[in-house]
């Protein structure tokens, strides 16, 4: 029940950047800056690489790097590596009642 | 945070319930809500719902008259149960934590390792 949508999926090379948006409605990504992203690697629990639209936890790379304009977020990874390959879910705060929404994923594959 | 190993298989009609030990601090931790996520093979998360220490909770409104989630602080332990499971309920189960600071605060900087659980007869 994703209400957020991304690509399915992108690929770049390594070094490259790549951008992966999330778009939403003014219920959720353009009504909050509440947005934020996650990786995962298969079989693997999702890690959080940004919350509130563009701040990077303790530990995350700044090569990861994520902004917001109206009802799309976008996260942009330069620089890619290997082990950047994994699929990336964002999500945002939707009020009270429903609290929070994911999207489908997207799956990046570094050629 | 490290999940309790999970039934694997439960059946429809069912009630599903599945334990998180918390290893990152004590529970108690009044910064943080404890919240379980699900994923259902090959698809994307949806939040389940989410229990402070105190014992207040808050669900997904689409799940909400099936779930039950519940907190030991004793344990350092906090639960979630889900009745009348169908197939769609299959999912890697995760638990996760959030801080509390805001009530819009709703990124998850923690996760359980995921246990996978099948409804099938």
């Amino acid at each position: 029940q994703s209400a957020l949508t991304p690509p399915a999926s992108v690929s770049g090379s390594p070094g490259q950047s790549i951008t992966i948006s999330c778009t939403g409605t003014t219920s959720d990504v353009g009504g909050y800056n509440y947005v934020s992203w996650y990786q995962q690697h298969p079989g693997k629990a999702p890690k959080l690489l940004i919350y509130e639209v563009r701040h990077r936890p303790s530990g995350v790379p700044d090569r990861f790097s994520a902004s917001k304009s109206g009802n799309t977020a976008s996260l942009t990874i330069s620089g890619l590596q290997a082990e950047d390959e994994a699929d990336y879910y964002c999500s945002s705060y939707t009020g009270s009642t429903t609290y929070v929404v994911f999207g489908g994923g997207t799956k990046l594959t570094v050629l | 945070l490290l999940q309790e190993p999970g039934p694997g298989l439960v059946k429809p009609s069912e009630t599903l319930s599945l334990t998180c030990s918390v290893s990152v601090g004590p529970i108690t931790n009044r910064g943080f809500y404890w919240g379980w996520i699900r994923q259902p093979p090959g698809k994307g998360l949806q939040w389940i719902g989410s229990i402070y220490y105190s014992g207040s909770t808050f669900y997904n409104p689409s799940l909400k008259s099936r779930v039950m989630i519940s907190v030991d602080t004793s344990r350092n332990q906090f639960s979630l149960k889900l009745t009348s499971v169908t197939a769609a309920d299959t999912a890697v189960y995760f638990c996760a934590r959030h801080p509390s600071g805001c009530k819009s605060c709703s990124w998850f900087d923690s996760w359980g390792q995921g246990t996978l659980v099948t409804v099938s007869s």
